[in-house]
């Protein structure tokens, strides 16, 4: 069965510290892979996407960036943290079919 | 623009009872949507879906709704039971044939299963 984990689960970082998420998916070849945040009392918002390695789309500006170095691995990253930042950061991915995206259990990130 | 919404931020039933949680969106495009289930420091959980050639889709005690004139649907629980406490979330999307589907989700219900 496919497996996805997430790391950090929680993280603190001062602002103008850099930032990486790590998200890997086990049981699955060439997966959808999807960035999205929460914010304080608002839905998911999806930050980033990438259908292959090598291959991002990003959905809106914003201070983060993300990388996909193998098939499975997806990396959320920023090199100077705002406060903005600060929410609650999911990993998911699907199949070729696209639905559903099955999610990580994501990361908690504050910025101090 | 929320394109994705669900006006009511909680809701509260009796165990045994039904749970009714509701959806409206404003996009005529989307024509496949979905619900999630999230408990807090967890990620989401997918529950049902329902395409939108459906008005009705049934998984044991989850069922979904969709009317597509109203632009609603919604997502019944019965019997409710208190492990079903959690955020709601309603999300829809519009396969395009192309690599990737964008889920648009709405702000969440949190529903409270009382024993």
């Amino acid at each position: 069965s496919q497996t996805i984990h997430q790391w950090p689960a929680t993280l603190v970082q001062p602002v103008g510290s850099p930032l990486s998420l790590e998200c890997t998916v086990e049981g699955t070849s060439n997966p959808n892979l999807y960035w999205y945040r929460q914010a304080a009392g608002r839905g998911l918002q999806l930050l980033f996407y990438s259908v292959g390695i090598g291959q991002i789309s990003s959905e809106v500006p914003q201070n983060l960036s993300a990388s996909r170095p193998q098939d499975r691995q997806f990396i959320l990253s920023s090199k100077k943290l705002l406060l903005s930042d600060s929410g609650f950061y999911l990993c998911a991915w699907s199949d070729y079919s696209n639905q559903p995206q099955h999610f990580g259990d994501g990361t908690r990130l504050s910025i101090l | 623009d929320q394109q994705v919404k669900q006006n009511s931020p909680s809701l509260s039933v009796q165990e045994g009872r039904i749970s009714i949680l509701n959806c409206d969106y404003t996009n005529s495009m989307f024509d496949y949507f979905l619900w999630y289930k999230k408990y807090p420091a967890e990620g989401p959980t997918f529950l049902i879906s329902i395409s939108s050639i459906k008005d009705k889709n049934e998984d044991g005690r989850f069922t979904v709704f969709l009317n597509k004139s109203a632009k609603h649907l919604s997502l019944h629980i019965v019997p409710s039971q208190p492990g079903d406490s959690a955020v709601y979330f309603c999300a829809a999307t519009r396969p395009s044939g192309g690599a990737t589907n964008k889920l648009i989700f709405g702000t969440g219900t949190l529903l409270a299963v009382q024993p």
